[in-house]
């Protein structure tokens, strides 16, 4: 079975300092990675996603990830971060053409004015 | 669209009482999936269905039963409550169409507490 590995469980940041959340998965064949985000009190949310194709994927609100597959990774990057992204950040990862999702245990993010 | 709807928000069971959590979604989507979610634990898959009259088992499938009679509506149904299912159980769909294929979209969640 795939899993997924988030290493930060809580992350404190001030305002504009630079954001990198990990992601590891354990699935060897072909992925579709996504993180997703969830604001306190509310429902997951896509952040973004990939498919294939350019492994740096841009998302809302100014995230990206890259893929790469060498590590299993598809770490979540913003370079200036906001009070309003302190939030919950999973990463999930589906598998082949089955649609299920597995997602890792989150990490929160609490930004500091 | 209203996307994935959950009812209700909220909900206090006692130990032994049972509840239907319900989920609908107006998308179209042939896969739809309930998740519980604890603290520190992420989410896990209790069941998720393929298609109406398809369901299968998640991660956590034991306490829980689903039904998928139609393509809507995917109704979540616990028996016996047990403090142990005190959570935040979560909805979601997803479809077929190539541009947000797994994406999976989440309704607003039902939390649950049994006392």
């Amino acid at each position: 079975a795939q899993s997924v590995s988030q290493h930060n469980h809580h992350v404190i940041l001030s305002e504009a300092a630079s954001l990198e959340l990990g992601c590891n998965y354990s699935y060897g064949g072909t992925v579709n990675l996504f993180w997703y985000v969830q604001y306190p009190g509310q429902h997951l949310q896509l952040l973004l996603k990939y498919f294939s194709g350019d492994p740096l994927v841009k998302g809302i609100k100014g995230f990206e990830a890259e893929f790469i597959k060498s590590k299993f990774s598809f770490n979540l990057r913003k370079p200036s971060v906001q009070w309003s992204d302190t939030a919950e950040y999973f990463c999930a990862v589906s598998s082949g053409g089955y649609q299920k999702v597995t997602f890792g245990t989150g990490t929160k993010l609490q930004v500091i004015p | 669209n209203a996307g994935v709807t959950q009812t209700p928000k909220f909900r206090i069971l006692k130990i032994g009482q049972s509840m239907t959590l319900q989920c609908a979604q107006d998308m179209n989507h042939n896969y739809m999936y309930w998740y519980r979610q604890d603290p520190g634990m992420g989410l896990k898959l209790i069941y998720y269905s393929v298609g109406a009259g398809i369901t299968d088992k998640g991660e956590v499938p034991n306490g829980y039963n689903v039904s998928r009679s139609t393509t809507e509506d995917f109704p979540l149904r616990l028996e016996l409550a047990a403090p142990s299912q005190t959570s935040v159980y979560f909805c979601a769909s997803s479809g077929t169409d190539k541009s947000s294929y797994n994406e999976q979209f989440f309704g607003p969640g039902t939390r649950l507490t049994v006392l």
